[in-house]
């Protein structure tokens, strides 16, 4: 099982910073499968980005993702308000697929 | 407009058995394999069960399988759970999610398993 270790586990910013955000696999994740989510209090998670880079339809341009192997990052350029959340990132390209345990984006 | 609405609220006693449903509109159902997820109170997401388009080959964790079994009707846009000797440990939110291609692209707003005595 591919292990994925997120860090920080919470990272306190104000609106107007850049976040960066990191997923490490226990193992090289094969094909890119690894994306990233967005989860607020009381909703379902909503998927950012996948393939490593590609942005989700209707994702801000100031969301971004990058990375290969077993190190990858999830950046926001500029918070808004709306950004603050838990992220999580999550890799297929080992069976069973896993999420790793996500970074609290506060303020 | 994608929608994905899993079946209300449920409290089981331990031992006892659910049947989750999911029903899907805005998308191509019989192209997409689904998908279950689950996340424990104030904890993280984690992988459930997953199905492939025709239902020909299925998918479990180890914590679920042998106890959990995912189906689907195309016929009625449908995905379900079937859940027995439930524990404690499988208290949750289940979410129904469309995979492609390894990613989750749509969620349901998901459904509250309560395994408590």
């Amino acid at each position: 099982e591919i292990v994925l270790t997120q860090s920080p586990g919470t990272l306190s910013l104000s609106p107007g910073e850049g976040a960066t955000l990191s997923c490490r696999a226990s193992q090289s994740i094969s094909n890119n499968y690894l994306a990233w989510y967005q989860q607020k209090p009381g909703q379902a998670p909503r998927l950012l980005i996948y393939d490593v880079s590609t942005r989700a339809t209707g994702i801000p341009d100031r969301f971004s993702g990058s990375g290969s192997g077993t190190d990858f990052t999830l950046t926001i350029s500029r918070l808004e308000p709306e950004d603050f959340a838990v992220y999580y990132c999550q890799q297929f390209g080992g069976s069973p697929l896993t999420f790793g345990g996500g970074t609290k984006v506060e303020i | 407009e994608v929608q994905l609405l899993e079946s209300g609220e449920s409290l089981v006693q331990p031992g006892g058995s659910l049947r989750l449903s999911c029903v899907a509109s805005g998308f191509s159902f019989s192209r997409s394999g689904m998908s279950w997820v689950r996340q424990a109170p104030g904890k993280g997401l984690d992988w459930v069960s997953t199905i492939t388009s025709n239902g020909g080959s299925t998918d479990y964790a180890d914590s679920v399988k042998g106890r959990f079994t995912i189906s689907r009707d195309n016929s009625k846009n449908a995905l379900y759970l079937q859940m027995s000797s439930l524990r404690a440990e499988d208290t949750a939110i289940y979410y129904c999610a469309r995979e492609w291609y390894g990613h989750f692209d749509f969620w349901g707003l998901g459904t509250l398993v309560t395994v408590s005595s």
